[in-house]
């Protein structure tokens, strides 16, 4: 079955340290979705990547989706304590449903 | 207010009874899902529903039930057949087809005991 791996699980970085996580798939993907989610709280969507190494920025976030479209990573610059929180990379593969993965856990440490 | 909802946010309940999740959203969506999170494992796919009066099996359906008699609502019950219910559920909900970014709910966290 269709499988997301998601790396690493947890990651503590002082703030203002940068921070990568990375999330592979075993198949290629039509599009990849990330999601944050606050502690305590819910995923929410922050963007949707589908075209072969397609580069997104959000402030200080840049998302990249690999040549492939089997890898995706999310990079975020300068880390605040407001970046905390669960973030999940979901993919699909055609009219199929998102396969979420594992998720990173971000901890900043002020 | 446009959105999703779901209640209780905390349940309790006793081992071998059956107990049903409220969710409801007023987006007009199609679609819409319910997850388990567990600590470490992410979102695992419950049931999911692209129409009114139909819905799959997702990944871990053993246990569980659906009903989708209305494009709002998409109750979900945890029978006493599930062997470990205790856990986070987030329903979500979205467009139909592919490519569409879901909405989720608060969550309800569910203990058996």
């Amino acid at each position: 079955g269709q499988q997301v791996m998601q790396i690493p699980q947890y990651q503590h970085v002082q703030e203002g340290e940068d921070f990568t996580t990375y999330c592979n798939s075993s198949t290629t993907l039509s599009n990849i979705q990330w999601y944050k989610q606050r502690p305590g709280g819910h995923p929410v969507f922050l963007i949707q990547l589908v075209k072969s190494g397609e580069v997104k920025k959000q402030k200080r976030l840049t998302f990249q989706f690999g040549e492939a479209k089997k890898n995706s990573s999310l990079h975020i610059t300068a880390t605040q304590t407001t970046d905390v929180g669960t973030y999940f990379c979901a993919g699909q593969t055609g009219a199929n449903n998102l396969f979420f993965g594992t998720g990173t856990r971000l901890t900043v440490i002020p | 207010d446009g959105g999703i909802t779901q209640s209780p946010k905390y349940l309790f309940r006793k081992e071998g009874q059956n107990v049903t999740l409220s969710c409801e959203q007023n987006l007009n969506h199609d679609a819409m899902y319910w997850y388990r999170q567990d600590p470490g494992q992410g979102l695992r796919l419950i049931y999911y529903s692209q129409i009114v009066n139909d819905f799959q099996k997702g990944d871990i359906a053993e246990g569980y039930s659906v009903s989708r008699e209305k494009k709002e609502s998409f109750p979900l019950t945890v029978t006493s057949a599930q062997k470990n219910p205790t856990a986070f559920y987030l329903c979500a909900s979205s467009m139909a087809g592919q490519g569409y970014e879901q909405y989720f709910g608060p969550g309800t966290r569910l203990t058996v005991t």
